[in-house]
């Protein structure tokens, strides 16, 4: 399977720990990118790498979040103080970028399922 | 910034029958890409179809093809001779200059046999 992969697939942690999450993209895709869904809703951009370089940010992503990726292969998504209110499907894309101002599809994972008790 | 609405939360379908989702959007750029994606029960998110805006010409990819009004801002997506695979959640979703996804709050479409 050549596909996106997120790993754990379920997490349940308690208030206040702090979990990581990890991506591996698509082996030849340099864009990554994270977004969060919650139950009933749209998935909301977090954040996106091209190559190891995260180049933006949303005002979603507050400071008990932080985002890697390395060597521009896969990624991790860290939550620190975990809060009740982050629990949420974290999904995991990728795509290969073309000529500059072109669109460049996302393929998505399957995501990681945390739950916050 | 950019605003995606889906103001149809469920819909259903005789399998065989033809089905339109729809989809308006708001945003300030002029060369955005739209897309439809599905995402089944417990399965991952799957593009079904794309649309650049600075084409006129419709996107279809066998079944599933797209009413692109670029003046109205909407992008409805016609499904044809509907299938029960086809039963998921349809969001539909918009990229601008920053490469980001903006999704609306998606569209439950049952498929009934």
């Amino acid at each position: 399977d050549t596909g996106v992969s997120q790993d754990p697939r379920h997490k349940i942690t308690k208030r206040g720990q702090n979990v990581t999450f990890r991506c591996d993209p698509i082996s030849e895709h340099n864009r990554l990118y994270w977004y969060r869904q919650t139950l009933g809703q749209g998935p909301e951009f977090l954040t996106y790498f091209q190559n190891e370089a995260q180049l933006e940010k949303s005002r979603l992503l507050s400071n008990r979040f932080s985002a890697e990726r390395p060597k521009g292969s896969f990624s991790t998504l860290e939550i620190q103080r975990t809060e009740q209110g982050d629990s949420a499907m974290y999904l995991c894309a990728s795509s290969l970028s073309g000529l500059a101002g072109q669109s460049d599809t996302q393929y998505f994972g399957p995501g990681t399922r945390l739950t916050v008790l | 910034a950019q605003t995606v609405t889906q103001s149809q939360p469920e819909m259903s379908v005789q399998e065989a029958e033809t089905v339109t989702l729809s989809c308006t959007y708001d945003t300030s750029e002029s060369n955005y890409y739209l897309f439809w994606y599905k995402q089944p029960p417990s399965r991952q998110m799957i593009l079904v179809i794309r649309q650049e805006a600075y084409k006129q010409q419709n996107a279809t990819e066998n079944r599933f093809s797209v009413n692109f009004q670029k003046a109205a801002k909407s992008f409805s997506l016609k499904i044809s001779d509907s299938q029960l695979g086809d039963t998921a959640m349809y969001f539909c979703a918009l990229e601008g200059s920053a490469r980001q996804l903006t999704f609306g709050s998606g569209t439950q479409l049952t498929v009934l046999p």
